[in-house]
């Protein structure tokens, strides 16, 4: 079966410490995309990739960081600068990074900081 | 700038009800994309519908139908005859031609009762 995994489905973290999201497709797209979910609100754009090496930030990059070293691979790292880091964070795919093509989601990660 | 509206915030039915969601989307661009998604309780957004600028036709799906009217910026979507099963947070997006981001509305949550 294609898709997105993510892993940890709940995570929890000390106020101060890092943490790393895991991000995994097997439908062999270029794009890759990491947004955040806060309660009753819609997604905002943390990073994107279109390819291997390479990725941008989004709307709200503070405080968190990317790598692409593999095509299906984009894990986040949410680090002690971000402020207030308790979120659901979803992964998502797509053939292209263009608005023509539709992103593929994850089943997400809900993090919490103690 | 981009932005999506979505005034409901929440929407309460009894099943078998018809039920609309609202979306109104701002852009100075004169090619870009909409498009609705779905998020079950799961946590996992589902691609519904994609509409570019240039098709103004009504579609329906089965149960689902959309209305994109270019000239109030709107881009509707009902679901006809609600089951359970559709109790979601649904989330309608916009998309630039020439970039490679996607902007979501805040949501509407439907409750479906039965």
């Amino acid at each position: 079966d294609g898709g997105i995994t993510q892993s940890p489905k709940y995570l929890f973290r000390k106020e101060g410490q890092n943490v790393t999201l895991s991000c995994e497709q097997n439908l062999n797209h270029d794009a890759m995309y990491w947004y955040r979910q806060d309660p009753g609100q819609g997604l905002r754009l943390i990073y994107y990739s279109q390819i291997v090496n390479d990725f941008q930030k989004g709307d709200i990059a503070e405080g968190y960081s990317v790598s692409r070293e593999k095509k299906e691979s984009f894990p986040l790292t949410v680090t002690s600068a971000q402020k207030n880091p308790t979120a659901f964070y979803l992964c998502a795919s797509s053939r292209a990074a263009n608005p023509y093509n539709e992103q593929f989601f994850g089943p997400g990660t809900r993090l919490t900081v103690l | 700038a981009q932005k999506v509206t979505q005034a409901q915030t929440e929407i309460s039915v009894v099943e078998k009800e018809d039920v609309t969601l609202d979306c109104v989307y701002e852009t100075r661009d004169t090619t870009y994309y909409l498009f609705w998604y779905k998020q079950p309780p799961s946590g996992e957004l589902v691609f519904l519908i994609r509409r570019n600028s240039f098709d103004e036709q009504n579609e329906i799906s089965g149960r689902y139908s959309w209305n994109f009217q270019k000239s109030t910026s709107s881009f509707n979507f009902t679901i006809t005859a609600s089951q359970v099963v559709d109790s979601a947070v649904y989330f309608c997006a916009l998309g630039r031609a020439a970039g490679n981001k996607l902007t979501f509305g805040g949501g509407t949550r439907v409750l479906v009762k039965p």
